[in-house]
């Protein structure tokens, strides 16, 4: 079984551009999650989609990041600008969710590294 | 956005040493998960823990799901060099929502 997908795996970009990340979830996970990490820390949940709906996106900074999942599948992550903190890995992971705990259970892809300089 | 306790932050090991780690909440969770990570890639899933007081068991990891529900344990036995790694716990109080550790960075002697 194919995992999760996550596309470039490396950016560099000034502050103020713009960059968008691609992520492919593991087939039938109809949950997908966007997590930002700074480096020494844990991952931080930016988004969750279920399906092509938004179900929580409380922590995502809306007036720069955007993210869709258009027909329930794959995902984009935009910044749009960026700025130096935003520095980090972007991670999207994805899980089943169908009742039982263990379709909560979260994969995750490679990871997007950024550097804003 | 909160964050799990995790403990120690970072250890030195001898190779064929027993490790052991743990992770504290302030909430009750349901479900407890176990990732290690290694530079420049994602968190890759170890153990999963669904009831308090389960022991799971993944080749020489091992983990707990704490009584309490607040906690968990997560321990290697006979570390070797490719235990090398950051190991985050992940708690979920029965939504999709997972809480992330502060991470354990592992290194091991030869």
């Amino acid at each position: 079984e194919a995992g999760v997908a996550q596309s470039p795996r490396y950016k560099i970009i000034e502050k103020r551009q713009s960059v968008a990340f691609w992520c492919n979830p593991i087939s039938g996970h109809a949950t997908l999650y966007w997590y930002q990490q700074i480096l020494g820390q844990g991952p931080k949940l930016l988004i969750q989609f279920q399906n092509n709906g938004v179900v929580d996106d409380s922590q995502l900074p809306k007036d720069r990041f955007s993210a869709e999942r258009l027909k329930g599948v794959d995902s984009t992550l935009k910044i749009q600008p960026a700025k130096l903190e935003d520095s980090a890995v972007y991670l999207c992971a994805s899980s089943l969710i169908g009742g039982l705990a263990q379709t909560y259970t979260q994969y995750f892809g490679p990871g997007t590294r950024l550097t804003v300089l | 956005g909160q964050q799990l306790n995790q403990s120690p932050q970072s250890m030195f090991i001898q190779e064929g040493e027993d490790v052991s780690m743990n992770c504290t909440s302030s909430s009750i969770f349901n479900t407890w998960l176990w990732y290690k990570q290694d530079p420049g890639e994602g968190p890759v899933l170890l153990i999963a823990l669904y009831k308090a007081g389960e022991l799971t068991s993944n080749g020489r990891l091992t983990a707990q799901f704490g009584i309490t529900r607040k906690d968990s344990f997560l321990n290697i036995s006979a570390s070797i060099p490719s235990d090398v790694g950051i190991y985050f716990c992940a708690g979920s109080s029965g939504t999709y929502k997972y809480i992330f550790g502060t991470g354990t960075r592992l290194k091991v002697l030869a």
